[in-house]
């Protein structure tokens, strides 16, 4: 079956960098895109952005430019967020999701606390 | 960007109830080569990733319950729960993927009355 495991949970300091993994198994990877989502305590879905895993090209929302980084190791079908200079506002849970028509599938999510 | 504003905030109900999560988006989701909205509901239980429940605004995903219903087209969009179960009780957020960025609504928190 389909499945997104993600890495676990992570405490930073601020100034720190982070990164989060997202294995993909049960279908073709390079065949979808993966997508980004971070979700602040308590609050909605905020959409970070995507990787073309065929050819590795990324695309970041305008929030997520300059720190973040999306990356492959396609040869692990696994899909990577690199967070650096860790700010508190990161503290957050982040989702990796499968493209295609919308988000089918989902990793469990990796709890980020920044906090000095 | 496209707006996603979804209604009510809140909802308190007693099970067995018909519940409705109303969703507008900024500009039209409606895409001329599918004849298709690009729209989709999402449900969320604490401490869980979201679930995806129903695509194209009216397409229930394989799994979930009949008592899910999408329906709307352009910029109007309605999330309806028939029969209301205690399992039910959980955030729901509808979603534009139209365009990008995909933006989500804020969210709807299903409550017991």
């Amino acid at each position: 079956q389909i499945q997104l495991v993600q890495s676990g949970p992570e405490l930073k300091k601020p100034g720190e960098s982070v990164k989060i993994s997202c294995k993909a198994s049960g279908y073709t990877f390079t065949d979808y895109a993966m997508h980004w989502v971070k979700q602040a305590p308590g609050k909605g879905l905020k959409w970070m952005g995507w990787i073309n895993t065929y050819t590795g090209k990324p695309t970041y929302a305008d929030d997520f430019k300059g720190r973040f980084v999306f990356s492959l190791e396609a040869s692990a079908s696994t899909a990577n967020l690199q967070i650096s200079n860790l700010k508190n506002e990161d503290t957050a849970t982040y989702f990796c999701a499968r493209g295609g028509d919308t988000y089918h599938y989902w990793g469990q999510g990796v709890m980020v606390t920044v906090s000095s | 960007d496209i707006v996603m504003t979804q209604s009510p905030s809140s909802l308190a109900v007693s099970a067995g109830e018909t519940v409705t999560i109303n969703c507008k988006s900024s500009q039209s989701l409606f895409g001329s080569v599918r004849q298709k909205n690009y729209l989709a509901w999402y449900q969320q239980k604490p401490g869980q990733s979201p679930k995806l429940l129903i695509y194209l605004a009216s397409t229930r995903e394989s799994g979930v319950p009949d008592r899910f219903i999408g329906s709307g087209s352009g910029t109007d969009f309605t999330l309806t729960i028939s029969s209301v179960q205690a399992e039910d009780l959980a955030n729901y957020y509808c979603q534009q993927y139209y365009d990008t960025p995909n933006t989500f609504g804020a969210g709807t928190k299903l409550e017991l009355k």
